[in-house]
């Protein structure tokens, strides 16, 4: 079992809709990531919070919107997606964004994704 | 800069057959390196990583990689695959001890056949 959760599993909206993928995790993790990923392609990487603050936008379009809540819940709110962002969203974990020094290598924790299609 | 490829984007073996997935690294300095598994309609998995000491890695589900560094390759073995092994891999490398770093593979999809 996953310990990272996603909701919704799937999704389906129109281009002028607006709604939000939900995430949580409780494994005291401080870092946490949302990644897209198309069939067949591996993910890439889209927002990165660490400690609650943004610290990576992947020169993403503003149609896509994070947010941190808190340490344990992070959203991706959606607006006016286009077809071509239809795809599977992925968040993840890890126990901090840099461990440099610590040695542990940074491994990722994921949820099962929530699926996306734009119509 | 790093970079990760994983040679062959398919491979099919029978059930019970010898798995070796192939993956290759690029990196100046010594990496932190991962593969991680995806099954159908779900997220992606950790089976192993390496970061420093043994060069031969155990992960789960009977899964072992081991890091050449002359070669820099590390491959992904099972000695004995299952009909649950259907998955896609992706390799996985990293230069730092930041998460955000990690550059994925193209993947290789498995398939098992009975």
């Amino acid at each position: 079992d996953t310990e990272v959760t996603q909701t919704p599993k799937h999704l389906v909206m129109g281009m002028t809709n607006k709604k939000s993928l939900k995430c949580e995790q409780h494994m005291g993790h401080r870092a946490m990531y949302w990644y897209k990923q198309k069939a067949k392609k591996p993910p890439e990487l889209m927002f990165v919070y660490s400690y609650e603050k943004l610290s990576i936008n992947e020169s993403v379009p503003s149609r896509f919107s994070p947010e941190c809540p808190n340490s344990s819940l992070l959203n991706l709110h959606l607006h006016a997606l286009q077809p071509e962002d239809s795809a599977l969203y992925l968040c993840a974990s890890s126990q901090v964004e840099n461990l440099e020094g610590l040695g542990a290598g940074g491994e990722l924790f994921f949820g099962e994704g929530s699926r996306l299609t734009v119509l | 800069a790093q970079s990760v490829t994983q040679l062959g984007s398919h491979v099919s073996v029978s059930e019970g057959a010898l798995v070796l997935l192939r993956c290759n690294y690029s990196s100046s300095v010594p990496p932190y390196l991962f593969w991680y598994v995806q099954y159908p309609n779900q997220g992606l998995q950790l089976l192993l990583k390496y970061t420093t000491g043994a060069t031969l890695v155990k992960g789960i589900n009977g899964f072992e990689a081991e890091f050449k560094k002359s070669e820099t390759s590390f491959h992904l073995t099972k000695p004995s695959a299952h009909m649950s092994d259907a998955a896609e891999y992706f390799c996985a490398v990293s230069v730092e001890s930041s998460a955000s770093k990690i550059i994925f593979g193209s993947g290789t999809r498995l398939s098992i056949r009975p």
